[in-house]
């Protein structure tokens, strides 16, 4: 399988405290991606890391990537309810984008 | 702008019916692409096209077929509907430079029974 690897599967915070997720992918990467979904919608990006960058901040998120590891996470800061979703990474080796399982994030007021 | 416009939201099959699912993207995207998501797989690659004219099978293609039929629209066909194809499917589209990023339709939640 091509797919990435999310870790926690499952994450539950309360509202202030930070959110960290884990993406393990097997294949070497053009960039990767993490995308988030609410229940019954459709997916929505979120932060684009390059191959040759190794961290990059948006607003309150913050992605770091190790290539050597094949692995990246997400950082979400000062969580609020409005988190609250299913969040996934996609690495791009070419034209495709593969997804990871997802991390589910409940955050409770 | 609409973005990625998927139909229908829904529909229910029974074995052995066939079925077109259409999505059309009015954002001049190149790369089109056809994903399905079950419970604790994720999302899955089913069909992509790359550009207008080709399309090639991603992780599961199998029971799918695909038509790009212009570069707007991309529409996934299941010939023969099974129970296994039960799923939320969604369409997603791109510009396929290396920097780019997905856009993704609302999904068509299809039940085959």
């Amino acid at each position: 399988s091509q797919q990435g690897e999310e870790d926690p599967q499952a994450l539950s915070i309360q509202e202030g405290e930070n959110a960290t997720m884990n993406c393990s992918y097997k294949t070497s990467i053009n960039n990767l991606q993490w995308y988030r979904q609410n229940s019954g919608r459709g997916l929505v990006h979120l932060i684009l890391i390059r191959s040759n960058e190794r961290e990059k901040h948006s607003g309150r998120l913050r992605v770091t990537l190790d290539t050597s590891k094949k692995s990246s996470s997400l950082l979400i800061t000062a969580s609020r309810a409005a988190d609250t979703a299913s969040y996934f990474c996609a690495t791009v080796p070419g034209n495709q984008f593969y997804f990871g399982t997802g991390t589910s994030l409940t955050v409770i007021p | 702008n609409a973005g990625v416009t998927q139909t229908p939201k829904f529909q229910v099959l029974k074995t052995g019916q066939s079925m077109t699912l259409q999505c059309a993207q009015d954002m001049n995207h190149n790369s089109m692409y056809w994903y399905r998501q079950d419970p604790g797989m994720g999302l899955r690659l089913i069909y992509y096209s790359a550009s207008e004219g080709t399309t090639d099978k991603g992780e599961v293609p199998n029971g799918y077929n695909v038509s790009r039929l212009n570069k707007r629209e991309f529409s996934l066909r299941l010939e023969s509907a099974a129970p296994s194809q039960t799923s939320v499917y969604f369409c997603a589209s791109a510009y396929t430079r290396l920097d780019e990023k997905l856009f993704f339709g609302s999904g068509t939640q299809l039940s085959v029974l």
